[in-house]
């Protein structure tokens, strides 16, 4: 069964502007994942946050991980059109487990 | 980075007949892989765990003498859907992470198959 929820669903914004994206999860983590999907193809990983960190920067990429709301937010700031894609959190509970995904958000960047 | 190489890409295949799709840890040893499908505008919903030299864990509501999994290496699982049907078309993406290490899983290309 799913883990996760995103929210929003869906997100349209104007290039340059940034978006945010929330995910919600339901049982304890061991880390959990942010992964990018264009449209009919494979996964993309983003970035990685421990359960016992609360923030990480990639370039234009910022995580937070809030463990006590059992949440975490993907912020991407500056949008490009080329971030158009659907975006997936994804938890597990040890190294050895399946990630459990969340439904995604589809962002679309108008140029 | 570590790789996880799936193949076929994409697969037509006809009602009745069965099609298999490799998934490969390139450069890393994986006691685990995971199968996933996915439906169009959907997430990926795990389908199974595949443990290398054991029988598949599958998930609640997947047939298992549908989809046959076999992980007889530490390199390789493959997943086979039986008598394909073409409520079966959908995209099937591996997953593999690195033997114990507490880092990203990594997936394959993923495998696009329709059933006509």
């Amino acid at each position: 069964s799913q883990q996760g929820e995103e929210d929003p669903q869906a997100l349209s914004i104007q290039e340059g502007e940034n978006a945010t994206m929330n995910c919600s999860y339901k049982t304890s983590i061991n880390n959990l994942q942010w992964y990018r999907q264009n449209s009919g193809r494979g996964l993309v990983h983003l970035i990685l946050i421990r359960s016992n960190e609360r923030e990480k920067h990639s370039g234009r990429l910022r995580v937070t991980l809030d463990t006590s709301k059992k949440s975490s937010s993907l912020l991407i700031t500056a949008s490009r059109a080329a971030d158009t894609a659907s975006y997936f959190c994804a938890t597990d509970r040890s190294g050895n487990t399946p990630l459990v995904f969340g439904k995604g958000t589809r962002l679309s960047v108008i140029a | 980075g570590a790789v996880v190489s799936q193949h076929p890409s994409w697969v037509i295949c006809k009602s009745g007949t069965s099609v298999k799709i490799e998934c490969r840890s390139l450069d890393f040893q994986a006691t685990t892989m995971f199968w996933y499908r996915q439906f169009p505008k959907q997430s990926l919903m795990l389908m199974a765990t595949s443990n290398e030299g054991s029988k598949a864990t599958y998930e609640q509501g997947v047939e298992k003498d549908k989809f046959l999994i076999n992980h007889a290496s530490l390199t390789l699982s493959t997943l086979t859907v039986t008598s394909a049907h073409p409520e079966d078309s959908s995209f099937y993406i591996c997953s593999a992470r690195d033997t114990g290490s507490n880092t990203e899983a990594f997936f394959g290309q993923g495998t696009r198959l329709t059933v006509v």
